[in-house]
């Protein structure tokens, strides 16, 4: 399975907006980008996902990088909630099993008020 | 709330027992992923059925076996307990096997003394 490298932690201001790297230079032709958070003591919730193209929706934008070996997370504007660990996973659309992956340690995200 | 159910939150039991941790996956969803997340680790993916047959394998122990009912509920059995098998246990379920999101509950503590 191709990997993904994140920074261990990233410090943000409230109300300002984050931008969270992830680097993925094996990934191939058939793996989507996605994101997943996991606040203090809950499990993973879903964020966003992409393929190519820039994504946005209610959450958060990723911004794929053309060559396709990075891309970024971005919150437009942090807020306490927002405090949590951000995994970068890739998934093989060809994998009938799409969550076998081993989610690295992830990004965590400190908003300061 | 996700719409995954776990039970127990909580469970502590001595080295050389055996426990049984309990998934309700959302109404509708016909695969069940089951991961275990160690002290400020990544999710490790443990195993997924889909409708009541396992579908996929990761890197689960013999000593642990899962098995996903007719109503779809799942259940993970860990035995011969040891030490470092504490840790966070979470389910995760998806309407089929190749969903781009996967809903997460709120994990079971198992803690091995």
């Amino acid at each position: 399975d191709a990997k993904t490298t994140q920074p261990n932690s990233m410090e943000s201001n409230e109300e300002e907006p984050v931008h969270l790297p992830c680097n993925h230079s094996t990934i191939s032709g058939t793996d989507y980008i996605h994101w997943y958070r996991q606040l203090p003591s809950q499990g993973p919730e879903y964020v966003i996902h992409g393929l190519t193209s820039n994504v946005n929706n209610r959450m958060a934008s990723l911004a794929i990088a053309e060559d396709r070996k990075s891309s970024t997370l971005i919150l437009h504007r942090a807020t306490l909630r927002d405090a949590a660990v951000y995994y970068c996973i890739l998934r093989d659309v060809r994998m009938d099993s799409n969550y076998q992956l081993i989610w690295g340690a992830g990004t965590k995200l400190i908003i300061k008020p | 709330d996700s719409g995954v159910t776990q039970t127990p939150k909580h469970l502590i039991t001595a080295t050389g027992q055996r426990v049984t941790l309990r998934c309700s996956p959302r109404s509708g969803d016909l695969s069940v992923y089951w991961y275990q997340q160690s002290l400020d680790q990544g999710l490790q993916f443990l195993i997924q059925y889909y409708n009541g047959e396992e579908r996929a394998k990761g890197n689960i122990l013999e000593r642990f076996s899962a098995q996903q009912f007719p109503d779809l509920h799942s259940e993970l059995n860990l035995s011969s307990l040891e030490l470092g098998d504490s840790a966070l246990y979470f389910c995760a379920s998806s309407p089929q096997t190749q969903n781009t999101e996967a809903f997460f509950g709120q994990g079971t503590r198992l803690t091995v003394v």
